[in-house]
């Protein structure tokens, strides 16, 4: 069992530039997540999905956000165009039955 | 509209038992407990949940209050590699349920 696999595990762009952060949820978890983690406002839930279809944005922060789902395996998160404000470390987290989350080692995204 | 309060900082001696308190009076009739711990530079890690009565894993024991309105998260003999933050949220459970809002948490502090 590999858990939840994030890439890249850093990321360091320039302003403006399109970033976008991968993840491979458990092996027959149905829901996954995305999270970033701040100093300030700690970890916040930005997007959840359910059997690969969007089921909660509302903590997606504005239009620069996207995230898609094309398959029960993978997902992806990217940010485009990118401002040094999205600096953060992004965790994905997958679940099965129940309301247990596994979180991946996350992405640390610098935008400079 | 913080549903759980926690201690911010603790230490623990190594070997020790490790109490961390929760408070989360308004709890609801059909809300889990749950336990999370973030060791630096990681993901979140699921630990142990409970409805009412006290749990116990490999990993910790959970005591939760007659009235549901406490509760105590116990590391029975701590080690240096339990330094982390814990985080003590609580969430429905079951089918639909999806929500671990993950406050500040208590940072503890495993000391030799």
């Amino acid at each position: 069992d590999a858990g939840v696999i994030q890439s890249p595990r850093h990321e360091v762009t320039e302003m403006g530039q399109e970033v976008t952060l991968r993840c491979k949820p458990i092996s027959g978890h149905n829901s996954l997540f995305w999270y970033r983690q701040t100093m300030m406002r700690g970890l916040e839930l930005l997007i959840y999905f359910n059997n690969n279809v969007p089921i909660d944005d509302s903590g997606m922060p504005e239009d620069r956000f996207s995230a898609k789902m094309p398959n029960a395996s993978f997902s992806t998160l990217k940010i485009q165009p990118s401002e040094p404000r999205d600096s953060a470390v992004y965790f994905c987290a997958s679940s099965g039955l129940g309301n247990i989350q596994y979180f991946g080692a996350g992405t640390r995204l610098s935008v400079l | 509209d913080a549903k759980t309060t926690q201690p911010t900082s603790m230490d623990c001696a190594e070997g020790r038992a490790a109490n961390l308190p929760c408070n989360h009076s308004t709890i609801s009739g059909n809300e889990y407990v749950y336990w999370y711990r973030q060791i630096h530079s990681q993901g979140p890690q699921y630990i142990i949940h409970g409805l009412k009565n006290n749990e116990t894993n490999e990993m910790a024991s959970l005591i939760i209050t007659e009235d549901r309105k406490s509760s105590t998260l116990i590391l029975p003999h701590a080690t240096l590699r339990d330094t982390a933050v814990y985080y003590c949220i609580v969430s429905p459970s079951g089918a639909g349920s999806y929500q671990l809002t993950f406050g500040k948490g208590t940072k503890l502090s495993v000391i030799p």
